[in-house]
């Protein structure tokens, strides 16, 4: 089974509009992390924001926030005010606290275009 | 400057050829990995090192072989090079901590003729 999940493989979003790029994850381990990455066409990967799974708030970090939701499994981003330059390849990653090697496991990717 | 430089940025080399990849880092991190990236999907991990005398095999280490050289700097070799090791190379770094946050090199694109 899939242990990240991004079903949404493209999306476009209008200039300053909100959008929510879904995540869900697989795991039995009680301690992990979730992390979101930017890619842009330039390649580099750039790390977003964090959720740790004992979290009690959602986390947030400038335009970004992570809708989580632990009983669904779910660790949605939310881009708020979105601009030209958000469009990227957006990736969902875990690292389980059981592995040993912090290996993060990334889901498939979801790519958004921003129209102006 | 770039707190996690790799080197080279690009690179096309020809099947059966040994080439090595160079990653070094000024964040301090003890930590260090190498993943690679297939066009359209995730990364996936390679070879990971906890720190100079520790080194660990990632998910997919058949083809590679990785030399940790001080802190800082951590390589990647491709003993012998296949057209299917084709890819986007990332070396990342992290801090031993609660969250451990993995910070990315700018990767380097291999192209295996």
């Amino acid at each position: 089974a899939q242990k990240i999940t991004q079903t949404q493989p493209g999306m476009f979003v209008q200039e300053k509009e909100a959008v929510t790029l879904d995540c869900t994850y697989d795991t039995s381990d009680p301690s992990y992390g979730l992390f979101w990455y930017k890619q842009p066409s330039s390649g580099e990967m750039i790390f977003l924001i964090y959720q740790g799974s004992y979290d009690q708030q959602n986390a947030t970090e400038g335009r970004y926030s992570l809708n989580f939701q632990k009983a669904r499994k779910s660790a949605n981003l939310v881009i708020s005010a979105s601009q030209l330059g958000d469009s990227a390849m957006y990736f969902c990653a875990m690292r389980e606290g059981g592995n040993a090697g912090n290996m993060l496991t990334f889901g498939g990717g979801t790519r958004l275009m921003v129209k102006p | 400057d770039a707190d996690v430089t790799q080197t080279p940025r690009n690179r096309i080399t020809k099947t059966g050829k040994r080439i090595m990849l160079e990653c070094s880092q000024t964040k301090g991190h003890d930590r260090m990995y190498w993943y690679r990236q297939d066009p359209g999907l995730g990364l996936r991990l390679i070879y990971y090192s906890f720190d100079v005398k520790d080194i660990n095999k990632g998910e997919i280490s058949d083809g590679y072989s990785v030399s940790r050289q001080a802190q800082a700097k951590f390589s990647l070799s491709l003993e012998s090079a296949i057209p299917n090791q084709t890819a986007l190379y990332f070396c990342a770094t992290s801090e031993k901590a609660s969250q451990e946050t993995q910070y990315f090199g700018p990767g380097t694109r291999l192209l295996v003729l």
